[in-house]
This record gives C-alpha cells, structure tokens and sequence, in this order.
C-alpha cells in the first residue's frame, strides 16, 4: 500500500524564483492539504484541495497556489520566494473534507538563499 | 483565532517510566483530536486518533479526551529511547474551517536509558 509521496525532498532556490512541489496521496485517498512547518513550530495549514478545487485556505498570501489532478495527486507553486518561505513543505493526504485521519508525507524541505 | 497549547518541554522520562504529554485547545466546537509523533528532520507521523470523550488505547499509548475542559493528553507507557521524538497535538474544528488541521508547536520528549 503506497503512502503520500512527496517530490522533490530538498530544494535549494534564489530569493525571487519560483518553486512547484509534488505530493502524490494514499493509496484510496481523494484530499490533499499542504502544510508549511518552519523550524520550532508546528505545521500551518496552507490550503487542502478535494475533487480538483481549493475548498480550505488558511493565512497564506497569494503568492502560495496549487492544482490538484484527476488521479488526485497535487502541486503546490510558490512565486516569489522570500527568505521565510524557507521551511519543511508537507503535504497529508486523506479521504473526504471531514475530519478524517490525515496521512503525511515525508515532507520537502525548501531553503530560500 | 482557533489555538491548540502544548507544554513545550522538553519532557525528560527514564525508560519504563510512563510519560504525559498535555494539549488545551481553544475552540469549544472542535471534533476529531489527533497525536502525532515527529523525529527530528522527518515528518509527523499519526499515532493516536480520538473523536469522544474518554480514554482510547493502542499499545502503550493512551489518549484521553475531555471536551467539557477542552482538554487532550498522551500517556506513553513503558517509555523506550525509541520514543525521543516531538508530539504534536492536532485538532479539528468544526464548522467553516472543516477540514483543516490546527497543530500546537509540538513537546519535546527525550528517554534516557
């Protein structure tokens, strides 16, 4: 039984640049969420994607954006990268919008230079 | 603003001894409460889920549940070295933000042999 995939594990990217992360879910899940998690701090919600459309948004400025495909797995796209956008990228998979039992990823880390 | 509190540590527990982590959370509507575990560098790992007031069981693990006092917690009996990791207390709410996940930052508990 696959768990959530994540692509790629480290990045290094140039102030201004942008990045596409890549999560593939579990196996029998249809939700994906992204989570940013800066060192010390607990994982903050970013948005969570079911049936191809954003359908949660937490605080997270627009520069942050994602897609979700058919075969249920999803990008997140950061444009203009800052420095504290560096930090560790999950993504958590589940099945349905409630509050079902979330699934994590092995995470992207993201260094912004 | 929907707040999750840990006790930050970090908890430091002989092994064998029985260690306790506590979550308070704000928002009275809250549903689903979960306990991740996370080493340092990987990502969370879901160990205990709970929905009802109460105590559920698996293993050495014990997560108790009372909404009335908003009020979650984590007993690892029989603590190994093993255990040393981060615990993250996770919520979910109820309502608008379904679906959504609200982490606290996470106790540090440390098992010396």
């Amino acid at each position: 039984d696959a768990g959530v995939t994540q692509s790629p594990t480290h990045l290094i990217k140039t102030r201004g640049q942008q990045v596409t992360l890549r999560c593939s879910p579990k196996s029998g899940h249809d939700t994906v969420s992204w989570y940013q998690q800066a060192l010390g701090q607990g994982p903050q919600f970013i948005f969570q994607y079911y049936e191809e459309e954003e359908r949660q948004r937490g605080n997270f400025p627009d520069r942050f954006s994602g897609h979700q495909f058919p075969n249920y797995s999803s990008e997140l796209n950061v444009n203009a990268l800052l420095l504290g956008d560096s930090a560790l990228y999950l993504c958590a998979s589940s099945l349905g919008l409630v509050n079902t039992e979330a699934f994590f990823g092995q995470g992207t880390r993201l260094t912004v230079v | 603003q929907k707040e999750v509190e840990q006790n930050s540590g970090p908890l430091s527990v002989p092994e064998g001894a029985i260690a306790s982590l506590n979550c308070t959370y704000s928002d009275r509507g809250s549903q689903s409460f979960f306990w991740y575990r996370q080493y340092s560098g990987k990502s969370p790992e879901l160990i205990m889920s709970i929905y009802s007031n109460g105590d559920k069981e698996d293993g050495r693990f014990t997560a108790q549940l009372n909404k009335a006092s908003q009020y979650v917690s984590l007993l690892i009996r029989d603590s190994q070295p093993s255990d040393s990791a981060t615990y993250l207390c996770a919520v979910g709410p109820r309502g608008s933000t379904l679906g959504r996940l609200y982490f606290g930052r996470g106790t540090q508990l440390t098992v010396w042999p």
